[in-house]
C-alpha cells in the first residue's frame, strides 16, 4: 500500500525552465512533507520540506506547494540547472517521530 | 562536522547466512533510522532508534532487527538471508528532540547482494 505515490518515474527538462514533481498521498495524518535528492552511489539530501499548516514554502529556487484538501504536494525548481538532475523523494511524516514514508523516486534530467 | 558514515560499502553474502551493517550518525544526532531501497520500491523504512531505544518500526520480517548503543552508532542485522534480501541498505541520523520535526541525514547506504 503505497501511501505516498510519485507517478511519473521521470521527468526531462531543458536548462532554464520550470521542473515540476508532484507527488500523491493518502494518509491524512500526515502533517509534514520532506523532499530529497539523491545522486548515484550517494544517499539523499534533503531539500526542502513543509508543514500541513503551510501552504508553500520557498528556498531560493525550490518551491514545495501543498494541496490538503486534494493530498497532494508539488515542487518546483526554477530556474532548472543540469546539477538538478537527479531523482527526487517526496516523503511524508506524522506522529512527530521519524517514521517517514517515501516514495518511489522521480528521475528529473536537465538537458542543457 | 562528519557525515553519516555507512560499513561496509558493499557486502556479498549467500543465501542463509546473515549480515551486521553499521552506521555510525553526525556527532550529536541521536535519532537513527534505517531504510531499504530497492527498484521500483523506493525507500522502505526499517525501523528508527532513539538513545538506544526501538521507537518505531516498519513492516519487515523479524530477521531485520537493529540496536543502538550509547554512542547513538547503531548496527542492522538480517538473519537467514534470501535473495530478496539484495538492496541498498540506507542509514540516516536526525537531531530529532521529541516532537520536533527535524530532516535526516543519510549515509552512502551498504549495498548488499544476495547470492
Amino acid at each position: 500500500d503505497q501511501q505516498v505515490k510519485q507517478n511519473s518515474p521521470s521527468l526531462s527538462v531543458q536548462e532554464g525552465r520550470i521542473s515540476i514533481l508532484n507527488c500523491d498521498y493518502t494518509n491524512s495524518m500526515f502533517d509534514y512533507f520532506l523532499w530529497y535528492k539523491k545522486y548515484p552511489a550517494e544517499g539523499p539530501t534533503f531539500l526542502i520540506s513543509i508543514s500541513s499548516i503551510k501552504d508553500k514554502n520557498e528556498d531560493g529556487r525550490f518551491t514545495v506547494f501543498l494541496n490538503k484538501s486534494a493530498k497532494h504536494l508539488s515542487l518546483h525548481i526554477v530556474p532548472s540547472q543540469p546539477g538538478d538532475s537527479a531523482v527526487y523523494f517526496c516523503a511524508a511524516n506524522w506522529g512527530g517521530y521519524q517514521k517517514v514514508t517515501f516514495g518511489i523516486g522521480t528521475k528529473l534530467q536537465v538537458i542543457p | 562536522k562528519a557525515g553519516v558514515t555507512q560499513t561496509p560499502r558493499y557486502l556479498i553474502k549467500t543465501r542463509g547466512q546473515q549480515v551486521t551493517l553499521s552506521c555510525s550518525p553526525i556527532s550529536g544526532h541521536r535519532s537513527v533510522s534505517w531504510y531499504q531501497q530497492t527498484p521500483g520500491q523506493g525507500l522502505q523504512f526499517l525501523f528508527e532508534y532513539f538513545s538506544e531505544t526501538q521507537r518505531n518500526k516498519g513492516n519487515f520480517p523479524g530477521r531485520f532487527s537493529g540496536r543502538q548503543f550509547s554512542n547513538s552508532r547503531s548496527e542492522m542485522n538480517v538473519s537467514t538471508l534470501e535473495l530478496g534480501d539484495s538492496a541498498l541498505y540506507l542509514c540516516a541520523s536526525s537531531p530529532q528532540q521529541s516532537t520536533v520535526y527535524n530532516e535526516q541525514f543519510f549515509g552512502p547506504g551498504t549495498r548488499l547482494t544476495v547470492l
